[in-house]
């Protein structure tokens, strides 16, 4: 059980364009979600936190009009990553828990993103 | 601010021997702590976890110790196989503030 989806697992694009990332809570409803960014060799760092029905909270420093939250359901948030650039290739994961008082144990599997 | 460190960027180890992979923090607010493995382009891993009441917790193979007085943390693993091969964070939160990771270690096991 417990299982985070994340879709695509990596993906190409161009710049200027906007690329969407989707993450799923399989077989738990998720009334918060996680959006992280890791470098090569470093740890994560908290992007957003996505809370169903509402609007995202954003880390210090990330760009909410350019990293675009949406978590429109309990099983569903997704990444757009708008304009995108070549210094927005990285690789976003996403982690997911259910209620208040629980911890955020689930993660996705990551999205690379290459942005050429 | 609140920070989370480990000692050791890198360990490697022999097949069959413990490893040992620490982790320093800064925020005596903290009251639970993950530690999490990484394997390559994959996402965090949960492994075990522990509540700052505790100063020990035991998994399958794997202790977590938790030592409040000094602000350390460190996970145990024991008859380390090559599959553990991976990178280890450890994580740790205030009440219901976001999760702090670490920098890291990334373990080596060869056969």
């Amino acid at each position: 059980g417990a299982v985070v989806s994340q879709h695509p697992s990596w993906v190409i694009c161009k710049s200027g364009t906007s690329v969407k990332i989707e993450c799923r809570s399989l077989d738990f409803q998720a009334t918060t979600m996680f959006w992280y960014r890791q470098f090569p060799k470093q740890s994560l760092m908290l992007m957003a936190t996505s809370n169903e029905g509402s609007k995202a909270t954003y880390e210090q420093g990330v760009e909410k009009d350019k990293f675009l939250i949406n978590h429109a359901s309990l099983t569903l948030s997704t990444l757009t990553v708008t304009s995108a650039h070549p210094e927005d290739s990285s690789f976003y994961i996403c982690s997911a828990r259910g209620g208040i008082g629980s911890s955020p144990l689930h993660f996705g599997n990551g999205t690379r993103l290459t942005v050429t | 601010g609140e920070s989370v460190g480990l000692h050791l960027p890198t360990l490697s180890v022999q097949e069959g021997d413990n490893s040992i992979i620490n982790c320093a923090y800064s925020n005596s607010a903290s009251d639970y702590f993950i530690w999490y493995k990484q394997e390559s382009g994959k996402g965090p891993q949960f492994i075990i976890d522990i509540r700052s009441n505790m100063d020990k917790r035991q998994g399958q193979r794997v202790t977590v110790l938790l030592n409040k007085t000094v602000k350390h943390l460190s996970l145990q693993i024991a008859a380390t196989q090559p599959g553990d091969s991976a990178v280890y964070f450890c994580a740790e939160r205030s009440g219901f503030q976001k999760l702090v990771f670490g920098t890291g270690t990334r373990l080596l096991v060869s056969p």
